[in-house]
């Protein structure tokens, strides 16, 4: 079974700072990793994925990814908070087998951000 | 514009009775999903349809019953045998070009608040 770990209910950085949000998951094929982020009352939107190639991806509003297969982690990175940051944020896991398909994305418990002025 | 519309945005009910949430995309998006999102939770799966006519229970579908009679709609009954409904529920969905890579698009969600 899929799964996904986010081990920072809260995590607070100051405006300007790098951030990291932490995420490791376990799957038993081969992982699709996925961020989103949530504003308060709305829906979640999607951040970026890694899918394969590069370990590092791109995603927006500045946000990027690293990838780490020894590791089992996808963590969310950023070189310079905003205070427009503050939000709760997801990551996300998707089992693919060739041969029998895709599964539903699991989601972890999701780690609030909070960036201080 | 495209995109998910969920409605209402708030409802409230009283113990024992049924209620329904909508959720409709005009994105020609072939699967849609239910979550349900509680504090400290994270995001639940409650039922996901991959094609119309078609559905499969989540992780946590015992109390409620959803239908895919048409490929814009997948409304989601929360039934007075759910013993906690109170929570955020999302509705999702993805194309089939992006659905082995997990891409999906959520709706602004439906807070539900039982009495």
């Amino acid at each position: 079974a899929q799964s996904v770990a986010q081990p920072e209910d809260q995590v607070n950085v100051a405006e300007g700072n790098p951030l990291t949000v932490k995420c490791t998951y376990s799957v038993s094929g081969n992982p699709y990793l996925f961020w989103y982020v949530q504003y308060p009352n709305r829906g979640l939107q999607f951040l970026l994925k890694y899918i394969t190639g590069d370990n590092l991806v791109k995603g927006s509003y500045g946000f990027e990814a690293e990838f780490n297969k020894s590791q089992t982690s996808f963590h969310l990175k950023k070189p310079s908070a905003l205070v427009s940051d503050s939000a709760l944020y997801f990551c996300a896991v998707r089992d693919y087998h060739f041969y029998s398909g895709n599964t539903p994305l699991v989601f972890g418990k999701g780690t609030r951000l909070s960036v201080i002025a | 514009d495209g995109g998910i519309t969920q409605s209402p945005k708030y409802l409230f009910r009283k113990e024992g009775q049924n209620v329904t949430l909508s959720c409709e995309q005009n994105l020609n998006h072939d699967a849609m999903y239910w979550y349900r999102q509680d504090p400290g939770q994270g995001l639940r799966l409650i039922y996901y349809s991959q094609i119309v006519n078609d559905f499969q229970k989540g992780d946590i579908a015992e109390g409620y019953s959803v239908s895919r009679e048409k490929k814009e709609s997948f409304p989601l009954t929360v039934t007075s045998a759910q013993k906690n409904p109170t929570a955020f529920y999302l509705c999702a969905s993805s194309s089939r070009r992006t659905e082995n890579t997990g891409e999906l698009f959520f709706g602004e969600g439906s807070r539900l608040t039982v009495l």
